[in-house]
């Protein structure tokens, strides 16, 4: 069974903090790493993807993903009120193209508080 | 940017009913599309995989005869929940993907209540 494990907290940071949310997975072969932030009743909207070892980052986010530990982070910088939500880690599976299954993590809740 | 649009965005039906949940691709075609299940407080659940123009693939436990899907066209695809029972009460989601890379672009959801 290919596993994504995530931290489901709440992590709670104050406002203009770093939050820092872990994911780790099980299928040494997976390619894809996905975050995506999914607000109550909405479906999920991605924030970044990641393929290669090493730091990726864009505006506020930065994704690192360590494929030898098996282990992706996504840090969100300057932390907003807005941010509070759950996110997502997701992992393509091995073996496939770049765009086959994805397998969720069960999300960590995020609260940032004013 | 690649947009899926999903309808209904709520529904509520009798039990013993079947509803039917429709994804389309609006200014992509969908190669693949996913079907996602999401109870509350949990995460998505895979619930099949469907490539237009063949069978959907279902995950494991996912009842084939009750979650009806079709994937007829490029830009359609369709879940029917057949016989619905207030346990199928969910939120549904779809995604779709291309082999042009597009990327995995999900529906907004439907909230599925069965009383």
């Amino acid at each position: 069974q290919k596993e994504v494990e995530q931290n489901s907290g709440p992590l709670s940071v104050p406002e203009g903090a770093i939050a820092s949310l872990n994911c780790t997975y099980s299928d040494r072969g997976s390619q894809s790493f996905f975050w995506y932030r999914q607000y109550s009743g909405k479906s999920p909207e991605l924030i970044m993807f990641i393929y290669s070892n090493g730091d990726k980052e864009d505006g506020r986010f930065t994704a690192q993903l360590n494929k030898a530990s098996q282990y992706v982070s996504l840090l969100i910088r300057d932390s907003q009120p807005s941010d509070s939500a759950t996110y997502l880690c997701a992992v393509t599976e091995s073996g496939g193209t770049s765009y086959g299954k994805l397998t969720f993590g069960q999300g960590t809740i995020l609260t940032v508080h004013p | 940017g690649a947009v899926v649009s999903q309808h209904p965005s709520r529904v509520i039906c009798k039990s013993g009913t079947s509803v039917k949940i429709e994804c389309r691709s609006l200014d992509f075609q969908a190669t693949t599309m996913f079907w996602y299940r999401q109870f509350p407080k949990q995460s998505l659940m895979l619930m099949a995989t469907s490539n237009e123009g063949s069978k959907a693939t279902y995950e494991q436990g996912v009842e084939k005869d009750k979650f009806l899907i079709n994937h007829a066209s490029l830009t359609l695809s369709t879940l029917t929940v057949t016989s619905a029972h207030p346990e199928d009460s969910s939120f549904y989601i779809c995604s779709a993907t291309t082999r042009q890379g597009v990327g995995y672009t999900f529906g907004s959801g439907t909230r599925l209540t069965v009383v």
